[in-house]
C-alpha cells in the first residue's frame, strides 16, 4: 500500500462549487504540505503544517483552506472554486528530522468548468 | 526568500549518453539542503538524490551524481548512460530544514532512443 494516499485522483468540477481533496499518510510523519502544479511554473505551496495544531500559508494561499484532522490526514479545501484552480495538487509528507526529503502521493487532477 | 532557478525548460539525449541539468539557488544561509526530484509523465514525484551544504563530497546513486558548488551556489544533476526511463521533468529543490521545500520550474528531459 501506499504511504501517502490523495484522493480523489481526478475530479472534474464546476466553478462556484466547494470541494475537498483529501490526504492520508501512514509514514508516521509530523510535516505534512499541499502544493499545486502547474505546467511551466513548477510546483508552488499553498499550505503547510508541521504538527496537527500547527497551519502556516503558503506562497499561493489565496483561495484555499486545510485542516489538519490528525497527525495522518491532512485535507485541501477550495470554498468556491474558479477555472484557474484547475492545477495539479499534491500533498507531501516529511519527518522533518535528519534527512528532511519530501515524499509525495500520487497528486489529484482538478478540472473546474 | 531563497529562490531555485532552472534555466534549461527542456533538454534532449541520446540513449547512452551523458546529460548535465543545472540548477542554482540563491540563500544567505550557511546550511541547507538539496535535492533533485523526478517527475515521469505518470505523474508521482520521485526523490533522485539529495545533498547536505556541509557535506563537501559531492553525492551519488547509481547513475546520478550531483555537482555541488557551495560558493557559486550551484547544484547540477549528472545522469550517466541515460535510459529511455530517464525521460521525465526534473525538479531541483531547496531547504534550510525548518522550511519547506522549495521547488525550481523544472526541465524537461527527453531521452532518444
Amino acid at each position: 500500500d501506499a504511504d501517502v494516499t490523495q484522493t480523489p485522483r481526478n475530479r472534474i468540477t464546476k466553478t462556484g462549487k466547494r470541494i475537498m481533496l483529501e490526504c492520508s499518510q501512514t509514514k508516521g510523519h509530523d510535516r505534512m504540505y499541499w502544493y499545486r502544479q502547474d505546467p511551466g511554473l513548477g510546483l508552488r505551496l499553498i499550505y503547510y503544517s508541521f504538527d496537527v495544531k500547527d497551519i502556516n500559508k503558503g506562497e499561493i494561499s489565496d483561495g484555499y483552506s486545510v485542516s489538519r484532522q490528525a497527525q495522518a490526514k491532512f485535507s485541501l479545501s477550495l470554498e468556491s472554486a474558479i477555472p484557474n484552480q484547475t492545477a495539479l495538487y499534491f500533498c507531501a509528507t516529511s519527518s522533518g528530522k535528519r534527512t528532511l526529503e519530501q515524499y509525495f502521493g500520487p497528486g489529484t487532477r482538478l478540472t473546474v468548468t | 526568500a531563497q529562490t531555485v532557478t532552472q534555466s534549461q525548460p527542456e533538454m534532449s539525449v541520446q540513449e547512452a549518453e551523458t546529460v548535465t541539468l543545472s540548477c542554482t539557488y540563491d540563500t544567505s544561509e550557511n546550511n541547507y539542503y538539496l535535492f533533485w526530484y523526478k517527475q515521469p509523465p505518470s505523474r508521482q514525484m520521485i526523490l533522485v538524490i539529495r545533498q547536505e551544504a556541509y557535506k563537501q563530497q559531492n553525492a551519488t546513486e547509481n547513475r546520478f551524481s550531483v555537482n555541488f558548488q557551495k560558493a557559486a551556489k550551484s547544484f547540477s544533476l549528472k545522469i550517466s548512460d541515460s535510459q529511455l526511463g530517464d525521460t521525465a521533468m526534473y525538479f531541483c529543490a531547496f531547504t534550510r530544514g525548518n522550511t519547506p521545500l522549495v521547488f525550481g520550474k523544472g526541465t524537461r528531459l527527453s531521452v532518444i532512443a
